[in-house]
Protein backbone atom coordinates (compact mmCIF):
# COMPACT_ATOMS: atom_id res chain seq x y z
CA UNK A 1 0.00 0.00 0.00
CA UNK A 2 1.67 3.35 -1.10
CA UNK A 3 -0.75 5.54 1.01
CA UNK A 4 -2.30 7.18 -2.10
CA UNK A 5 -5.79 6.50 -2.38
CA UNK A 6 -7.84 6.94 -5.86
CA UNK A 7 -12.07 6.95 -5.50
CA UNK A 8 -13.80 5.59 -7.71
CA UNK A 9 -12.22 1.89 -8.62
CA UNK A 10 -14.28 1.57 -11.41
CA UNK A 11 -16.71 4.15 -13.21
CA UNK A 12 -18.74 2.82 -16.42
CA UNK A 13 -20.04 5.53 -18.23
CA UNK A 14 -21.60 6.50 -21.93
CA UNK A 15 -20.12 8.95 -24.29
CA UNK A 16 -20.58 12.71 -23.97
CA UNK A 17 -20.72 12.33 -20.33
CA UNK A 18 -18.42 14.05 -17.73
CA UNK A 19 -16.60 12.24 -14.72
CA UNK A 20 -14.25 12.96 -11.96
CA UNK A 21 -11.24 11.56 -10.31
CA UNK A 22 -10.20 12.19 -7.31
CA UNK A 23 -7.00 11.49 -5.33
CA UNK A 24 -5.79 11.83 -2.31
CA UNK A 25 -1.58 11.89 -1.76
CA UNK A 26 0.50 10.86 1.05
CA UNK A 27 0.12 12.82 3.98
CA UNK A 28 3.65 14.03 3.84
CA UNK A 29 3.67 14.50 0.00
CA UNK A 30 2.89 18.02 -1.81
CA UNK A 31 2.72 17.06 -5.34
CA UNK A 32 0.28 15.08 -7.26
CA UNK A 33 0.92 13.94 -10.80
CA UNK A 34 -1.58 12.04 -13.37
CA UNK A 35 -1.17 9.51 -15.95
CA UNK A 36 -2.97 7.16 -18.59
CA UNK A 37 -2.76 4.20 -19.31
CA UNK A 38 -4.16 2.66 -21.86
CA UNK A 39 -4.34 -1.41 -23.35
CA UNK A 40 -1.29 -1.18 -25.91
CA UNK A 41 0.38 1.94 -23.81
CA UNK A 42 2.39 2.37 -21.39
CA UNK A 43 2.28 5.29 -19.21
CA UNK A 44 1.16 8.81 -20.32
CA UNK A 45 2.21 11.28 -18.38
CA UNK A 46 -1.21 14.25 -18.18
CA UNK A 47 -0.66 16.69 -15.58
CA UNK A 48 1.66 17.76 -12.26
CA UNK A 49 0.58 19.82 -9.11
CA UNK A 50 2.66 21.08 -6.56
CA UNK A 51 1.07 22.64 -3.74
CA UNK A 52 -1.84 24.04 -5.46
CA UNK A 53 -0.27 25.16 -8.69
CA UNK A 54 0.38 23.92 -11.91
CA UNK A 55 3.95 22.86 -12.91
CA UNK A 56 4.03 20.56 -16.06
CA UNK A 57 1.61 19.47 -18.62
CA UNK A 58 2.35 16.78 -20.71
CA UNK A 59 -0.66 15.08 -23.65
CA UNK A 60 -3.38 16.72 -21.84
CA UNK A 61 -6.61 16.77 -23.73
CA UNK A 62 -8.23 19.96 -23.60
CA UNK A 63 -11.44 17.93 -22.48
CA UNK A 64 -9.55 17.13 -19.20
CA UNK A 65 -8.78 19.13 -16.56
CA UNK A 66 -7.29 19.09 -13.27
CA UNK A 67 -7.07 20.84 -9.67
CA UNK A 68 -5.46 20.47 -6.68
CA UNK A 69 -7.00 21.90 -3.73
CA UNK A 70 -5.92 23.61 -0.56
CA UNK A 71 -5.81 20.48 1.63
CA UNK A 72 -3.68 18.65 -1.24
CA UNK A 73 -6.34 16.42 -2.54
CA UNK A 74 -6.25 16.50 -6.28
CA UNK A 75 -9.36 16.00 -9.25
CA UNK A 76 -9.10 14.93 -12.70
CA UNK A 77 -12.30 16.19 -14.55
CA UNK A 78 -13.12 14.39 -18.06
CA UNK A 79 -16.18 15.70 -19.90
CA UNK A 80 -17.36 15.03 -23.44
CA UNK A 81 -15.96 11.22 -22.84
CA UNK A 82 -15.00 8.76 -26.01
CA UNK A 83 -14.48 5.71 -26.76
CA UNK A 84 -11.41 6.31 -26.71
CA UNK A 85 -10.76 7.66 -23.30
CA UNK A 86 -11.48 4.39 -21.81
CA UNK A 87 -8.28 3.37 -19.81
CA UNK A 88 -6.76 3.03 -16.35
CA UNK A 89 -5.75 6.96 -14.64
CA UNK A 90 -3.33 6.57 -12.05
CA UNK A 91 -2.25 9.29 -9.66
CA UNK A 92 1.02 9.51 -8.19
CA UNK A 93 2.38 11.89 -5.14
CA UNK A 94 5.79 12.88 -4.35
CA UNK A 95 7.13 14.45 -1.29
CA UNK A 96 8.71 17.71 -3.27
CA UNK A 97 7.79 19.05 -6.64
CA UNK A 98 9.24 17.02 -9.09
CA UNK A 99 12.78 16.94 -7.83
CA UNK A 100 15.22 14.28 -9.84
CA UNK A 101 15.71 12.78 -6.82
CA UNK A 102 11.65 12.67 -5.74
CA UNK A 103 10.22 8.86 -5.91
CA UNK A 104 6.61 9.04 -7.39
CA UNK A 105 4.41 6.76 -5.45
CA UNK A 106 1.23 5.58 -7.23
CA UNK A 107 -2.03 5.14 -6.64
CA UNK A 108 -4.38 1.93 -7.23
CA UNK A 109 -5.77 3.68 -10.49
CA UNK A 110 -9.69 4.16 -11.31
CA UNK A 111 -10.07 2.26 -14.30
CA UNK A 112 -12.42 4.04 -16.89
CA UNK A 113 -14.78 2.52 -19.27
CA UNK A 114 -16.68 4.41 -21.63
CA UNK A 115 -19.77 2.97 -23.25
CA UNK B 1 10.82 11.75 -26.72
CA UNK B 2 9.24 8.37 -25.34
CA UNK B 3 12.06 6.25 -24.24
CA UNK B 4 12.55 3.32 -26.08
CA UNK B 5 12.38 -0.03 -24.48
CA UNK B 6 13.83 -3.20 -25.24
CA UNK B 7 13.11 -6.09 -25.71
CA UNK B 8 9.67 -5.83 -25.38
CA UNK B 9 9.25 -8.87 -23.63
CA UNK B 10 10.63 -11.80 -22.20
CA UNK B 11 10.42 -15.08 -20.45
CA UNK B 12 12.68 -16.64 -17.82
CA UNK B 13 12.95 -19.34 -15.92
CA UNK B 14 14.02 -18.85 -11.75
CA UNK B 15 17.47 -18.52 -11.43
CA UNK B 16 18.14 -17.24 -14.92
CA UNK B 17 19.45 -13.94 -15.68
CA UNK B 18 17.59 -10.99 -17.95
CA UNK B 19 18.71 -7.34 -19.13
CA UNK B 20 16.38 -4.47 -20.17
CA UNK B 21 17.52 -1.20 -21.84
CA UNK B 22 16.01 1.92 -22.15
CA UNK B 23 17.32 4.29 -24.65
CA UNK B 24 16.75 7.75 -25.75
CA UNK B 25 16.92 10.02 -28.27
CA UNK B 26 17.92 13.22 -26.20
CA UNK B 27 20.46 13.68 -23.30
CA UNK B 28 19.31 11.86 -20.37
CA UNK B 29 19.48 13.83 -16.48
CA UNK B 30 17.77 10.99 -14.68
CA UNK B 31 16.05 7.45 -15.04
CA UNK B 32 13.29 5.55 -13.42
CA UNK B 33 12.67 2.44 -13.31
CA UNK B 34 8.86 0.66 -11.84
CA UNK B 35 7.19 -2.52 -11.80
CA UNK B 36 4.16 -2.72 -12.81
CA UNK B 37 2.20 -6.49 -11.31
CA UNK B 38 -0.83 -7.26 -13.58
CA UNK B 39 -4.03 -5.14 -12.00
CA UNK B 40 -1.68 -3.27 -9.92
CA UNK B 41 -0.05 0.16 -9.83
CA UNK B 42 3.42 0.75 -10.86
CA UNK B 43 6.08 0.39 -7.73
CA UNK B 44 9.40 2.20 -7.22
CA UNK B 45 12.52 0.53 -7.91
CA UNK B 46 15.00 2.81 -8.46
CA UNK B 47 16.04 6.53 -9.71
CA UNK B 48 19.75 6.93 -11.45
CA UNK B 49 21.05 10.49 -12.11
CA UNK B 50 23.55 10.90 -14.75
CA UNK B 51 26.98 10.56 -13.52
CA UNK B 52 27.42 6.65 -14.44
CA UNK B 53 25.97 5.44 -11.34
CA UNK B 54 24.66 1.69 -10.55
CA UNK B 55 21.85 0.80 -8.06
CA UNK B 56 20.64 -2.21 -6.66
CA UNK B 57 17.35 -3.47 -5.57
CA UNK B 58 17.31 -6.92 -4.13
CA UNK B 59 19.04 -9.02 -6.93
CA UNK B 60 17.82 -5.64 -9.65
CA UNK B 61 20.28 -3.46 -10.46
CA UNK B 62 21.06 -0.92 -13.31
CA UNK B 63 23.46 1.40 -14.51
CA UNK B 64 23.46 4.49 -16.62
CA UNK B 65 25.85 5.33 -19.67
CA UNK B 66 25.23 9.21 -20.05
CA UNK B 67 26.96 8.80 -23.34
CA UNK B 68 24.83 6.45 -24.75
CA UNK B 69 21.76 7.77 -23.44
CA UNK B 70 20.74 4.78 -22.33
CA UNK B 71 19.95 2.66 -19.23
CA UNK B 72 19.78 -0.99 -18.39
CA UNK B 73 18.25 -3.03 -15.26
CA UNK B 74 19.49 -6.33 -14.69
CA UNK B 75 17.33 -9.04 -13.36
CA UNK B 76 20.14 -11.58 -11.54
CA UNK B 77 19.10 -14.83 -10.66
CA UNK B 78 15.53 -14.31 -11.46
CA UNK B 79 12.48 -14.64 -8.69
CA UNK B 80 8.73 -15.58 -9.08
CA UNK B 81 7.73 -12.09 -7.79
CA UNK B 82 10.06 -10.29 -10.43
CA UNK B 83 7.39 -11.15 -13.37
CA UNK B 84 5.59 -7.72 -14.30
CA UNK B 85 5.68 -5.06 -16.42
CA UNK B 86 8.96 -3.03 -16.24
CA UNK B 87 9.04 0.73 -17.23
CA UNK B 88 11.76 3.19 -17.37
CA UNK B 89 10.54 6.77 -17.19
CA UNK B 90 13.21 9.07 -18.01
CA UNK B 91 13.81 12.99 -17.38
CA UNK B 92 15.98 15.18 -19.69
CA UNK B 93 16.48 18.26 -17.33
CA UNK B 94 17.34 18.71 -13.68
CA UNK B 95 13.70 19.22 -11.97
CA UNK B 96 11.11 18.65 -14.98
CA UNK B 97 8.80 18.08 -12.88
CA UNK B 98 7.38 15.01 -15.53
CA UNK B 99 8.68 11.67 -16.52
CA UNK B 100 8.13 10.13 -20.00
CA UNK B 101 7.57 6.41 -19.66
CA UNK B 102 8.91 3.46 -22.14
CA UNK B 103 6.19 1.27 -23.44
CA UNK B 104 7.47 -1.27 -21.04
CA UNK B 105 9.17 -4.86 -20.71
CA UNK B 106 6.46 -7.51 -19.66
CA UNK B 107 8.87 -10.07 -17.76
CA UNK B 108 7.30 -13.46 -17.00
CA UNK B 109 9.15 -15.85 -14.83
CA UNK B 110 8.41 -19.08 -14.36
CA UNK B 111 9.30 -21.81 -11.94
Amino acid sequence: DSGVTQTPKHLITATGQRVTLRCSPRSEDLSVYWYQQSLDQGLQFLIHYYNGEERAKGNILERFSAQQFPDLHSELNLSSLELGDSALYFCASSLRGGSSTDTQYFGPGTRLTVL
Amino acid sequence: QQPVQSPQAVILREGEDAVINCSSSKALYSVHWYRQKHGEAPVFLMILLKGGEQKGHEKISASFNEKKQQSSLYLTASQLSYSGTYFCGTEFRSNDYKLSFGAGTTVTVRA
